[in-house]
Parts: C-alpha cells; sequence; structure tokens
C-alpha cells in the first residue's frame, strides 16, 4: 500500500504570495491532518478534515485555510505569505477520525521558504 | 491538552537497550499514550500505543507506571536508524476531532557505534 504523498516537496515563494500544499492520504484512509513544524515552535496541529468536512482546527491565522475532497485527497492553502511562515508542513492521514487506539501515518512534508 | 514531560536528550550505544522516560501527571482515564518517532528530514512515523498495560510489538516495549502518571519506551537493542526524537503524547479516547496530535519538544536520542 502506498503511503502519504505530499506535493510539492519544496517550494520558494515570496512575501505577501499565496501557496496551495497537496496531500493524498493512504488508500481507505478518510480522516487528513495538517502539521506545521519550524525549529522555534515545534509540530504544531493546523486542522483535520474527515469526509470533506472540517473535525479541529489549531490555533492558526485566518490566512490557513485547507479543504477535503471527495476521494479523500486534501490541501491546504496560506494567503499573504510572511517571512514567519517557513516550515515544514506536513500531512498526516488515518483511517477514522477517532482518538485513542487511531494511528496517523506522516508524509514526508513540504518545505516552504518565504523570502 | 494534557502535557508530557520528556528529557530533552539521551545518548546510548549500539546495540544496547535504550529507555526513554516520559512523565504525564495530568493524565485522565479515557487518555492513551502513544509515542512516535521523527527520523532525520521524515515526517514522525507510529511507535507504539498503550493504556494501562505493558504493549510489546516490534520496533519497541511500552511499559506504563500503575498510576498511569508515567511511562518508558523501550528499545531492546538499538541501532544506528533508532536515532531520532521521541514523542510521548497522550490522546483522548472516542472524541470527536482527537486527530489533533499535541507534541512536545521530544527527546533527541543519539545512538553510539
Amino acid at each position: 500500500k502506498a503511503g502519504v504523498t505530499q506535493t510539492p516537496r519544496y517550494l520558494i515563494k515570496t512575501r505577501g504570495q499565496q501557496v496551495t500544499l497537496s496531500c493524498s492520504p493512504i488508500s481507505g484512509h478518510r480522516s487528513v491532518s495538517w502539521y506545521q513544524q519550524t525549529p522555534g515552535q515545534g509540530l504544531q496541529f493546523l486542522f483535520e478534515y474527515f469526509s470533506e468536512t472540517q473535525r479541529n482546527k489549531g490555533n492558526f491565522p485566518g490566512r490557513f485555510s485547507g479543504r477535503q475532497f471527495s476521494n479523500s485527497r486534501s490541501e491546504m492553502n496560506v494567503s499573504t505569505l510572511e517571512l514567519g511562515d517557513s516550515a515544514l508542513y506536513l500531512c498526516a492521514s488515518s483511517l477514522t477520525s477517532g482518538g485513542g487506539t487511531d494511528t496517523q501515518y506522516f508524509g514526508p512534508g513540504t518545505r516552504l521558504t518565504v523570502l | 491538552d494534557a502535557k508530557t514531560t520528556q528529557p530533552n536528550s539521551m545518548e546510548s550505544n549500539e546495540e544496547e537497550p535504550v529507555h526513554l522516560p516520559c512523565n504525564h501527571s495530568t493524565i485522565s482515564g479515557t487518555d492513551y499514550i502513544h509515542w512516535y518517532r521523527q527520523l532525520p528530514s521524515q515526517g514522525p512515523e507510529y511507535v507504539i500505543h498503550g493504556l494501562t498495560s505493558n504493549v510489546n510489538n516490534r520496533m519497541a516495549s511500552l511499559a506504563i507506571a500503575e498510576d498511569r502518571k508515567s511511562s518508558t519506551l523501550i528499545l531492546h537493542r538499538a541501532t544506528l536508524r533508532d536515532a531520532a526524537v521521541y514523542y510521548c503524547i497522550l490522546r483522548p479516547w472516542g472524541i470527536q476531532g482527537a486527530q489533533k496530535l499535541v507534541f512536545g519538544q521530544g527527546t533527541r536520542l543519539t545512538i553510539n557505534p
């Protein structure tokens, strides 16, 4: 079974631009979560989608948004990029939207650099 | 979100056992204890999880204290490939939207050849 794939792997943008990152979950997985990883703040939860609905959201400004399609693929968008948005963006998929015993499978991430 | 405390770093030698501690004194009765690790230049990967009893899988063992306020991840024979940042995470059971993993700073494990 193929793992979680993220595209693109690397991206360079300038301040003020917007960017869209894509995530394809493991086949059969319906939950997709997004995380931001920076050296200063570590790994932080952005949001989770399950069956095309946002189920949970982290503490990020409205410039960060996402969506999920009927095939469970997900995209996240960051508008009006700031230098501080430079980070590794990770996508994780899981079978369900429940907690407890469910396992999240992470992709390799998209490295975004904002100049 | 329930909090976990881990040492910032640990060091061990190849082929020796490694015990990675985690304190979670505010754990609730329905919190599962999960461990993930992040190898260099990769996304995190699941290692093991448990609720009350000790657990074993092909990667590691998880020892949970009787009062559940602490746990220890055990790598029985460390290899160089086990060098990573290890995260101990508490996950509530059965709560909608509980896919939010709250990562702390984790423990950076160095393995010496």
